[in-house]
C-alpha cells in the first residue's frame, strides 16, 4: 500500500526557533499534499494544501508566512514554523493522495512539536 | 462549526462485542470515508462509500450511508483489544480531497 513518511516524529525547540517538517510520499507521486494540524482530542483541521511547483493554499486563519509550505518534488513537502511559540505547539499531520477523485489520503505518522 | 460531527464521543466495551459508531453532516456530500488514529500517529483509511451506496463491507468493518438523514454509522464486529483508538469520519463535498472534512472523532476502547 501507499506509504507516506513523516519526519521528524518529535520535536522540542525554544521560542524564537523555526522548525521543518518534511513530508514524503514513499511509493507514489504526489502532486498534492496535505497539511493537518491537530489538538489533543480533537479532529484534524486542513491548514494548508501544497501543490507540487506552485504555491500552497492556505485555508482561512492560517498565517502563510508563520508556515511556510514547499512542494518542490512529487514526492516531497515542507512545513517550516517560523519564530515558533508555544502556542504552536501541537501535532501536525501531513497526508498525500494519488491522482484522481475520490483517492482516500495516505496519512504519515506525525509530528508532535513542542515549543518551550 | 464541522461537517461531520459523530457519537458517541467516548466507547467502552469487552472484547468480542460489536462496536458502533455514528456520524453525522450538514451538506450534500460526495463520499464518506473512515479513518482510524492510534494514539500519537497519523490517521489510517478504512474504507470509503460513496453518496450513492447504502452499505459496505470490508472484514470485520460494515459502514452504512443514510443521504436523506445525512448520517453514516460505523460497526466493527467481534472486537478485539487492538480496535482500540480513535475513528474519525471524514466527508468530501466533491470529489476533491481538498474538500474532505473530518468529525470530532470517537474514542474506541476495547477491554481485553
Amino acid at each position: 500500500g501507499a506509504v507516506v513518511s513523516q519526519h521528524p516524529s518529535r520535536v522540542i525547540c525554544k521560542s524564537g526557533t523555526s522548525v521543518k517538517i518534511e513530508c514524503r510520499s514513499l511509493d507514489f507521486q504526489a502532486t498534492t499534499m496535505f497539511w493537518y494540524r491537530q489538538f489533543p482530542k480533537q479532529s484534524l483541521m486542513l491548514m494548508a494544501t501544497s501543490n507540487e511547483g506552485s504555491k500552497a493554499t492556505y485555508e482561512q486563519g492560517v498565517e502563510k508566512d508563520k508556515f511556510l509550505i514547499n512542494h518542490a518534488s512529487l514526492t516531497l513537502s515542507t512545513l517550516t514554523v517560523t519564530s515558533a511559540h508555544p502556542e504552536d505547539s501541537s501535532f501536525y499531520i501531513c497526508s498525500a493522495t494519488r491522482t484522481g477523485n475520490n483517492s482516500p489520503l495516505h496519512f504519515g505518522n506525525g509530528t508532535r512539536l513542542t515549543v518551550t | 462549526s464541522q461537517q461531520g460531527e459523530e457519537d458517541p464521543q467516548a466507547l467502552s466495551i469487552q472484547e468480542g462485542e460489536n462496536a458502533t459508531m455514528n456520524c453525522s453532516y450538514k451538506t450534500s456530500i460526495n463520499n464518506l470515508q473512515w479513518y482510524r488514529q492510534n494514539s500519537g500517529r497519523g490517521l489510517v483509511h478504512l474504507i470509503l462509500i460513496r453518496s450513492n451506496e447504502r452499505e459496505k463491507h470490508s472484514g470485520r468493518l460494515r459502514v452504512t450511508l443514510d443521504t436523506s438523514k445525512k448520517s453514516s454509522s460505523l460497526l466493527i464486529t467481534a472486537s478485539r483489544a487492538a480496535d482500540t483508538a480513535s475513528y474519525f469520519c471524514a466527508t468530501a463535498l466533491s470529489g476533491s480531497a481538498r474538500q474532505l472534512t473530518f468529525g470530532s472523532g470517537t474514542q474506541l476502547t476495547v477491554l481485553p
